[in-house]
């Protein structure tokens, strides 16, 4: 089955610094990698994802990146304000469910 | 996207008793799927509600453990058997629509403690 690893597993950054969380998938068949955020006592909130018919896609401060041929995809956060605070997970779509990674926990220093 | 209640949102359950939980979603969706995220960790799939037959199940769970129902195409259920200690979690409905790479969302889910 699809195999996600997702580092780093925490990650601290001053407020208005840029975040960057990277994953690796396994299957080469997966085409779908949605990303979701998840603040403390939460639901897992869908905030963007990437079919792999693209290579990159934006929303506002939030980008994410794939890179099919060596099975990477990264999360970028730019201006981080208190509120992006929270655990992020990546996602891949292998077979017809979704496989998570460990998550990282984003700290935003004020 | 479509609006998923789930409850009950918590519960505290003696040992050895069994608890269902509801998730009922605002519109028909193709897919129900029943995770557990246990305190500090990732989600991991129980199982696929699949609409008029049984569930499928990942590996390490079972349907005598985690009996599933979906009757339709707007409501799932996920019981937890005979429950122990190592049972409290977090148990989420999540759901999608239309084809394999649309967007998943999630329910609040049921904080569960057994003592």
């Amino acid at each position: 089955g699809e195999n996600v690893e997702q580092h780093p597993s925490t990650l601290s950054v001053q407020e208005g610094d840029s975040a960057v969380i990277k994953c690796t998938y396994s299957d080469s068949a997966s085409n779908y990698f949605p990303w979701y955020k998840q603040e403390l006592g939460k639901r897992p909130q869908l905030i963007i994802d990437i079919r792999s018919n693209v290579g990159e896609k934006k929303d506002q401060r939030i980008a994410v990146t794939l890179n099919k041929t060596a099975k990477h995809f990264s999360l970028h956060i730019t201006e981080t304000q208190p509120e992006d605070s929270a655990v992020y997970f990546c996602a891949a779509l292998g077979d017809y469910k979704l496989s998570f990674g460990a998550g990282t926990t984003v700290t935003v220093r004020a | 996207s479509a609006v998923i209640s789930q409850k009950p949102s918590r519960d505290i359950c003696q040992r050895g008793t069994s608890l269902t939980i509801q998730c009922q979603v605002d519109s028909q969706v193709t897919m129900m799927f029943w995770y557990r995220q246990q305190p500090g960790q990732s989600l991991t799939l129980i199982a696929t509600a699949n609409q008029g037959s049984e569930a499928t199940y990942e590996s390490g769970f079972v349907i005598d453990k985690f009996p599933i129902s979906r009757p339709n195409l707007t409501f799932s259920t996920l019981t937890v058997s005979n429950m122990s200690p190592e049972d409290s979690s977090i148990y989420l409905c999540s759901v999608r629509s239309g084809g394999a790479n649309q967007p998943q969302h999630f329910g609040d889910g049921t904080r569960l403690s057994i003592l």
